[in-house]
């Protein structure tokens, strides 16, 4: 059974637009959680993250929101660029000696 | 060196056949894990090593897969008799120690296992 799902396999917003990426999780037990970022060929980019006692986290054009009541995580680009076209994947952790899981990854393409 | 390094990058390996994918993590890095990502999926967790100690292998997917990091720096995964539902793509990632969960892990690239 799937602990972090993001239900959107692919995205394709304008350059210079907005992109929201989103991904829900199952379990009210998560302490952290992160975003990253993978290109073709290389190996996933830890992108921003954020914590379970904040509802928001900013770096440059990346910012995450969390919403715990409805256990549900976001990550808006703005204003989005050709180069950000790749796979986002969620990724879930627990304070504990427990390792990240990941979501399937959302394709995102931004078009020029 | 300055990042996860995976060797190797590719692997064609014949059913049956056993294979050994090696991992150097970032130097000075604690933890270390190994995470298997199937074609349009997320990576799954392997296994988990702090320094030399193994402590969590609950992800391994039967007894055909073994970890080790015998000296606490470079890990090795092996598959033994690998079979087509091996062939994935098998990734590194290390920390410096557990407990900075929001540095997140630093990834190396990845070797593409490919069973035929």
């Amino acid at each position: 059974d799937q602990q972090v799902k993001q239900n959107s396999p692919s995205l394709s917003v304008q350059e210079g637009r907005i992109s929201i990426l989103n991904c829900d999780y199952t379990n009210s037990m998560f302490d952290y959680f992160l975003w990253y970022k993978k290109y073709p060929a290389e190996g996933p980019t830890f992108l921003i993250s954020i914590s379970s006692i904040k509802d928001k986290n900013e770096d440059g054009r990346f910012t995450v929101f969390l919403n715990k009541s409805a256990k549900h995580l976001s990550l808006h680009i703005v204003p989005s660029q050709p180069g950000d076209s790749a796979v986002y994947f969620c990724a879930v952790l627990n304070s504990g000696n427990t390792p990240l899981v990941f979501g399937k990854g959302t394709r995102l393409s931004v078009i020029a | 060196g300055a990042g996860v390094s995976q060797s190797p990058r590719y692997k064609v390996a014949k059913r049956g056949q056993d294979v050994a994918l090696r991992c150097d993590p970032i130097s000075g890095h604690v933890s270390l894990f190994w995470y298997q990502q199937a074609l349009g999926q997320g990576p799954e967790f392997l296994t988990y090593f702090q320094n030399e100690a193994q402590l969590d292998k609950s992800g391994l997917p039967s007894d055909r897969f073994f970890a080790e990091r015998p000296e606490g720096s470079v890990s090795t995964l092996k598959i033994q008799r690998t079979q087509q539902e091996d062939s994935a793509v098998y990734l590194c990632a290390s920390s410096l120690k557990w407990d900075t969960p929001l540095g997140g892990y630093t990834f190396g690239s990845g070797t593409r296992l490919t069973v035929v």
